[in-house]
């Protein structure tokens, strides 16, 4: 069965925190992803990695970074949390044309 | 660079109904495209998809075919069930700068079926 976990199903943080959002795939897939998820926008997609220590910005990465130094995780970092941030995150990861996704992390930025 | 609209929700059907949720694409070539499912409370799985023109999609009685003569994938299926209530995303394959490839979605078409 394949799997995408992330690590934390709900987080509250404080505006300014530095937050990190972890997300680790068992399928050895080489293309990662994390997208954010809010009404009415649907999915963006912040930041992608290709490769271990490879990434490309998505659609809407400003505010954050992410870090890939292991193939099975991918790592979304909120350098500096705004309340403009509270949003669903989700990883995924793709093999061809399938992605597997996790369940998400809903993050409050208060 | 490739879109996809998608008919805005909330949709709200009885059970039995005829399901009918519209995806239009804008891309250059034919990718492939598909439809996602998230049900609540869980992350994004794959639900069909169709990878060139003609080709039709079908999973758990849904079904949509790739017509690249009206750009549109739009998903059927021919009567609802409570449990098919969630939100529903269309999606394709993009380009991108870097020479890899991202998928793109729709914004979320969401489904309640009443019993």
């Amino acid at each position: 069965d394949v799997k995408v976990t992330q690590s934390s199903r709900y987080l509250v943080k404080r505006t300014g925190e530095k937050v990190f959002l972890e997300c680790v795939q068992d399928m050895d897939h080489e293309n990662m992803f994390w997208y954010r998820q809010d009404p009415g926008l649907g999915l963006r997609l912040i930041y992608f990695s290709y490769d271990v220590k490879m990434k490309e910005k998505g659609d809407i990465p400003e505010g954050y970074s992410v870090s890939r130094e292991k193939k099975e995780r991918f790592s979304l970092i909120l350098e500096s949390a705004s309340t403009n941030q509270t949003s669903m995150y989700l990883c995924a990861s793709t093999l061809g044309w399938e992605a597997f996704f996790g369940q998400g992390t809903r993050l409050t930025v208060v | 660079g490739n879109s996809v609209t998608q008919m805005e929700g909330p949709v709200t059907l009885s059970e039995e109904a005829f399901l009918t949720i519209n995806c239009t694409y804008t891309a250059t070539g034919y990718p492939s495209l598909f439809w996602y499912v998230q049900y609540p409370g869980e992350g994004l799985q794959l639900l069909l998809k169709a990878t060139k023109a003609d080709d039709k999609g079908s999973n758990k009685g849904f079904e949509a075919t790739y017509r690249k003569e009206t750009t549109s994938f739009h998903l059927e299926k021919g009567s609802v069930q409570v449990s098919d209530s969630a939100v529903y995303f269309c999606a394709l394959r993009s380009p991108t700068q870097g020479g890899s490839e991202k998928l793109v979605f729709g914004k979320g078409t969401k489904l309640t079926v009443n019993p």
